[in-house]
């Protein structure tokens, strides 16, 4: 099982503002170890949206920005489009089991 | 352009064993991990466990340890999963990624996925 929690699904109009959480622990982001979040669209490999907690790869919009603090953190979207509907994983190194660590995923739908 | 494609999908029996490659191109093969990942129907992402492109070391998640096996061939800057003995619960979509050029312990470049289909 997943030890990064994330909430099941987050929701919201065309223009919104959405967030979703990464909840981890003092082994791995209350460790200092980076968050990074991935996009994943049906029939598609997952996309990196945010690495190093706050860093947007090139060609990643800027709606989408990262943050954290203490064992969580958190993926936001702002001016929420049809586009982003789609799943949302956080992902950090875990010192407890020596490897990475995928969050339980978050899906977004656009209403 | 950094490219990584894997093998097409497979459809097995239970007790079967499958073999997906997973072929980098566009830089030194060896020069960065390339990890494993899972997406089963109704599941999460799970990270199975890398292989070091440099040493052929390879490194299990825990619940991905005795029937799945990480193996590479540098010649053709390929790595490899495969998975005995096969279950139904194996279904799933299988991913390589590279860990990053950055080095921060994230995955930049990601195959395409392979479909394991396990059914009598």
């Amino acid at each position: 099982q997943s030890v990064l929690t994330q909430p099941p699904s987050v929701s919201g109009a065309p223009g919104q503002r959405v967030t979703m959480s990464c909840t981890g622990s003092s082994s791995n982001i209350g460790a200092g170890f980076d968050v990074h979040w991935y996009q994943l669209l049906p029939g598609t490999a997952p996309k990196v949206l945010i690495s190093g907690n706050i860093n947007r790869p090139s060609g990643v919009p800027d709606r989408f920005s990262g943050s954290r603090s203490g064992t969580s953190a958190s993926l936001a979207i702002t001016g929420l489009q049809a586009e982003d509907e789609a799943d949302y994983y956080c992902q950090c190194f875990d010192s407890s089991l020596s490897g990475y660590v995928f969050g339980t995923g978050t899906k977004v739908t656009v209403l | 352009q950094v490219q990584v494609v894997q093998s097409g999908s497979e459809l097995k029996k239970p007790g079967a064993s499958v073999k997906i490659s997973c072929k980098a191109s566009g830089y030194t093969f060896e020069r960065w991990v390339m990890n494993w990942v899972r997406l089963a129907p109704g599941q999460g992402l799970e990270w199975m466990g890398w292989i070091n492109t440099n040493t052929g070391e390879p490194t299990y998640a825990p619940g991905f340890t005795g029937r799945f096996v990480f193996s590479m061939d540098t010649s053709v800057s390929t790595a490899y999963l495969q998975i005995s003995s096969l279950k139904a619960e194996d279904t799933a979509v299988y991913y390589c990624a590279r860990d990053s050029e950055s080095g921060n312990d994230y995955f930049d470049y990601w195959g395409q996925g392979t479909l394991v289909t396990v059914s009598s």
